[in-house]
């Protein structure tokens, strides 16, 4: 079964600090991979996938993620972070054709002056 | 492209009532899903549509969880008896035969 692995459940962080949120996925297959934002009382935003191709994937916000096969790892970075990025942000993979996600747990990104 | 829209947003309710959620999907979405997210966790899948067909639904925490799609456009779920443990938000997501699934806001479900 696949499952998803967020290692931070917290990351706080001064603003215009580079900031690197972790996920490492388990899969016997390709995977497709995602990372989602969520702001407060609102629903999921796809900022980035994974498909194929490239494995430097950019997203919105100025957020960027890298696919590692060999390391099953799909780490989220952003070289400034900005107040405005305070959210949680989940990573997800995507399970067989039915496309349902299989998320992780998320990690909390508080963004300080 | 109106997003996905889930009714009510909030929802308080006795322990044993049955309560039943609205999700209408972005136009023409052929895929229609359902998640729970509790606090601290990532959302949990219960049950996907494809058009008016329901084609997993063994993700369903209990026979007392039923979704439907009748005419494959919008959506219910309904949860019979709730119990304490149901309190969740509740997200309903769509998508167009591809990857990218756009969610709604979802339907905060509170037992008391």
């Amino acid at each position: 079964a696949q499952s998803v692995t967020q290692l931070d459940s917290q990351v706080p962080v001064f603003e215009e600090a580079p900031v690197e949120l972790r996920c490492n996925y388990s899969s016997s297959v390709s995977v497709y991979l995602f990372w989602y934002v969520q702001y407060p009382n609102q629903g999921l935003q796809l900022l980035l996938k994974y498909l194929s191709g490239s494995t430097l994937v950019k997203g919105i916000n100025g957020f960027e993620a890298e696919f590692n096969k060999s390391q099953t790892s799909f780490h989220l970075r952003k070289p400034s972070v900005h107040i405005s990025d305070t959210a949680e942000y989940f990573c997800a993979v995507s399970e067989g054709s039915q496309g349902n996600l299989i998320f992780g747990k998320g990690t909390k990104l508080s963004v300080k002056p | 492209d109106t997003g996905v829209s889930q009714d009510p947003r909030h929802k308080i309710t006795k322990r044993g009532q049955n309560v039943t959620f609205r999700c209408d999907p972005i136009s023409e979405h052929n895929r229609l899903y359902w998640y729970r997210q509790t606090l601290g966790q990532g959302p949990e899948f219960l049950t996907y549509f494809q058009n008016e067909a329901q084609l997993e639904k063994s993700r369903l925490l209990s026979d007392r969880f039923s979704a439907e799609r009748p005419k494959g456009s919008f959506s219910t779920l309904e949860i019979q008896r709730t119990e304490q443990g149901d309190s969740a938000m509740y997200l309903c997501a769509s998508s167009l035969e591809s990857v990218r699934a756009f969610f709604g806001q979802g339907t905060r479900l509170t037992v008391v």
